[in-house]
């Protein structure tokens, strides 16, 4: 079964902390793609980045940060002195390709409230 | 700008009525897609489409339909046979073909439907 798990279905922390979101992945198989998307209140996902299952480096972008660990099948994202902009809904998603055609499958999604 | 517009924002529907939401984009994608987004729930896929005059069921196709005559415009429709159809519900757009699944897809604003 293809599965996205983010068993924290809200978060709030203050101002200037760090957080880090959990996800967890379900697949069989071999080669896809994980993605992590930011839903702002006025509703659009914006994309934030992709990983593929053969590159287990972590990455840095700014204050966000990424670890994806293939043995423990997650895909964390942390952000760093953390933002009131910050806040939003946060979807983890697995792309699998199915007769040709990419699927997404997304998790629950992470409310995220950075309290000023 | 290249982007998505979806419209309405915000629609409300009588019961026993059937709906269409617009879906418009200049992306010059091949690949669109719907999604309805339930409170606490990740998004589920409704339909997709690949190439002009071609779509596929996803996973909730039902009391839904769908028509792509143009390569730009995916309108939905939203039947009376759908039972529960209140909901957010958006669109998406990507490159296809998606070798591996890495294409990210592209959202719109979203429209917001309640029966009434």
């Amino acid at each position: 079964a293809q599965k996205v798990t983010q068993a924290q279905t809200e978060i709030s922390v203050v101002e200037k902390e760090d957080v880090t979101l959990d996800c967890v992945y379900e697949t069989r198989d071999t080669t896809y793609y994980l993605f992590w998307y930011k839903q702002p209140p006025s509703g659009e996902l914006v994309f934030l980045i992709r990983r593929n299952s053969f590159d287990e480096q972590n990455e840095i972008s700014g204050r966000y940060s990424w670890n994806f660990q293939k043995s423990t099948s997650s895909f964390n994202f942390t952000i760093t002195a953390s933002q009131v902009v910050d806040s939003a809904v946060y979807f983890c998603a697995l792309s699998l390709t199915i007769q040709g055609a990419q699927k997404l499958v997304f998790g629950q999604g992470t409310r995220l409230t950075i309290n000023p | 700008d290249g982007g998505i517009t979806q419209s309405p924002k915000y629609l409300f529907r009588k019961e026993g009525q059937n709906v269409t939401l617009s879906c418009e984009q200049n992306l010059n994608h091949d690949a669109m897609y719907w999604y309805r987004q339930d409170p606490g729930q990740g998004l589920r896929l409704i339909y997709y489409s690949q190439i002009v005059n071609d779509f596929q069921k996803g996973d909730i196709a039902e009391g839904y339909s769908v028509s792509r005559e143009k390569k730009e415009s995916f309108p939905l429709t939203v039947t009376s046979a759908q039972k529960n159809p209140t909901a957010f519900y958006l669109c998406a757009s990507s490159i296809w073909p998606s070798g591996g699944g890495e294409n990210e897809q592209f959202f719109g604003p979203g429209t917001r439907l309640t029966v009434l």
